[in-house]
């Protein structure tokens, strides 16, 4: 079955506390990216990725960390998290140009 | 900088309605066009996706339509179930920067039995 799986799905950590969410997916795309999702404020792109080694900024870079040394893993680091990164994160990926996204089924991250 | 718009930010609906959802963007300046539908606490699920050459999609009960230099495109859906009750989302990725795609914030619709 093509998905996209994130891990983990709950995540409780304290402020500074390392972290790393991942994602795979297993559809060979070259695209992936990751968003996270506020109220009032909708979805808004964290990091993307076009290929292996690729990588540039979304719209919400600040406090977040991404590496594409495989094709079908796409991890976001967190390296000193804070509060206002708690959050309902996605990761999506899909084929180079015109095509439909896929995504994963959420991660939901509280940094007290 | 994009911007898209999702009106109404809420709906209900009796079942068996037909419904339109609406999304409208500023920069029509776009590759294509993808609606997601999104359930409590759920990852989206890919719904219909226009190119920015097309006019409409269809899958089902399921219709939606682009106009690009207006800037708009609807989500229309036939004889509406308890099953659709869901958030809907429209997002449109631009010409200049394939990676990138702009959300609107949803609107969440329910289908009452």
């Amino acid at each position: 079955e093509a998905q996209v799986t994130q891990n983990p799905r709950y995540l409780i950590t304290v402020t500074g506390k390392k972290l790393t969410v991942t994602c795979s997916q297993n559809m060979n795309h070259e695209y992936m990216s990751w968003y996270r999702q506020d109220p009032g404020l909708g979805l808004r792109q964290i990091y993307y990725s076009m290929n292996v080694e690729v990588t540039d900024k979304g719209d919400v870079p600040e406090g977040y960390k991404v590496s594409r040394k495989e094709k079908r893993n796409f991890p976001l680091i967190l390296e000193s998290p804070s509060p206002n990164q708690t959050s309902l994160y996605f990761c999506a990926s899909r084929y180079p140009g015109g095509t439909e996204a896929f995504f994963g089924q959420g991660t939901r991250l509280t940094v007290v | 900088k994009q911007e898209v718009t999702q009106i109404p930010a809420a709906l209900s609906v009796p079942e068996g309605e037909n419904l339109v959802l609406n999304c409208s963007f500023t920069d029509s300046a776009i590759y294509n066009l993808q609606w997601f539908r999104q359930d409590p606490g759920k990852g989206l699920t890919s719904l219909l996706l226009i190119q920015s050459s097309q006019r409409e999609q269809t899958s089902g009960r399921l219709n939606a339509s682009l106009d690009k230099s207006s800037g708009r495109s609807t989500l229309y859906i036939a004889a509406s179930q308890p099953g659709d009750s869901a958030t809907y989302l429209c997002a449109v990725r631009p010409n200049t920067n394939a990676g990138k795609s702009t959300f609107g914030d949803g609107t969440t619709l329910t289908v009452k039995p």
